[in-house]
């Protein structure tokens, strides 16, 4: 099974900040990764796919990078719509695992 | 618009079974591989079963291998989890999800609403 290691697990930071958030897979995913955002009693909503192709309806101050085992997920300037639990996954190979989450929150 | 509505969800005692329904619409069902992911109290995501577009082929998570059975009947565009011989630790809010293609390499572009299963005695 791939592990996939997130960090750090909490952000604390202020609206209009840019936010970088690291992902390590165990082994090589290439770049079968997504992202996923989730909020407070919702369901996640896929954010990038392809390590770095945004989902439709993604703002552009979204981006992510990497392949193989490390990525990262980039908000460019925080805003109050984008306080939450983020989360990778790779679908790359069965068990599609996901990292335990960074959560993003207003400072 | 892509919609999936999960339903039968509960309160059960350690050893019982309940089965899960996803009622899809907004999409052409039967062309996409559908997932079941679920989320233990204050934890992450756990992908827990998936099943190819026609049905003929299913791959579950080994601490559900046995006890979990993936189906789908997509005359009705529904997705089902029979969950049998269930245990404390199964006790979670379970996500249904679509995948982006035909079973392998894909990812989930849409997530039903979740419905909360909890077991306990």
């Amino acid at each position: 099974e791939i592990v996939m290691t997130q960090s750090p697990a909490t952000l604390s930071v202020s609206p209009g900040e840019r936010v970088t958030l690291s992902c390590r897979a165990s082994q090589s995913v290439r770049s079968s990764l997504a992202w996923y955002q989730q909020k407070p009693g919702q369901a996640p909503r896929l954010v990038i796919y392809g390590a770095s192709t945004r989902a439709t309806g993604t703002p552009a101050r979204f981006s992510g990078s990497g392949s193989g085992t490390e990525f990262t997920l980039t908000i460019s300037s925080l805003q109050s719509e984008d306080f939450a639990v983020y989360y990778c996954q790779q679908y790359s190979d069965w068990p599609k695992t996901f990292g335990q989450g960074t959560k993003v929150e207003i400072k | 618009e892509v919609q999936l509505l999960v339903s039968g969800g509960g309160l059960v005692q350690p050893g019982g079974s309940l089965r899960l329904s996803c009622a899809a619409s907004g999409f052409t069902f039967s062309s996409y591989a559908m997932s079941w992911v679920r989320q233990a109290p204050g934890k992450g995501l756990e992908w827990v079963s998936a099943i190819r577009a026609g049905g003929d082929f299913a791959h579950s998570t080994d601490s559900v291998e046995g006890r979990f059975t993936i189906s789908r009947d997509n005359s009705k565009n529904t997705l089902y989890l029979q969950m049998n011989s269930l245990r404390a630790e199964d006790t979670a809010v379970y996500y249904c999800a679509k995948d982006t293609g035909d079973f392998t390499g894909n990812y989930f572009d849409y997530w039903g609403q979740g419905i909360l299963v909890t077991v306990s005695s």
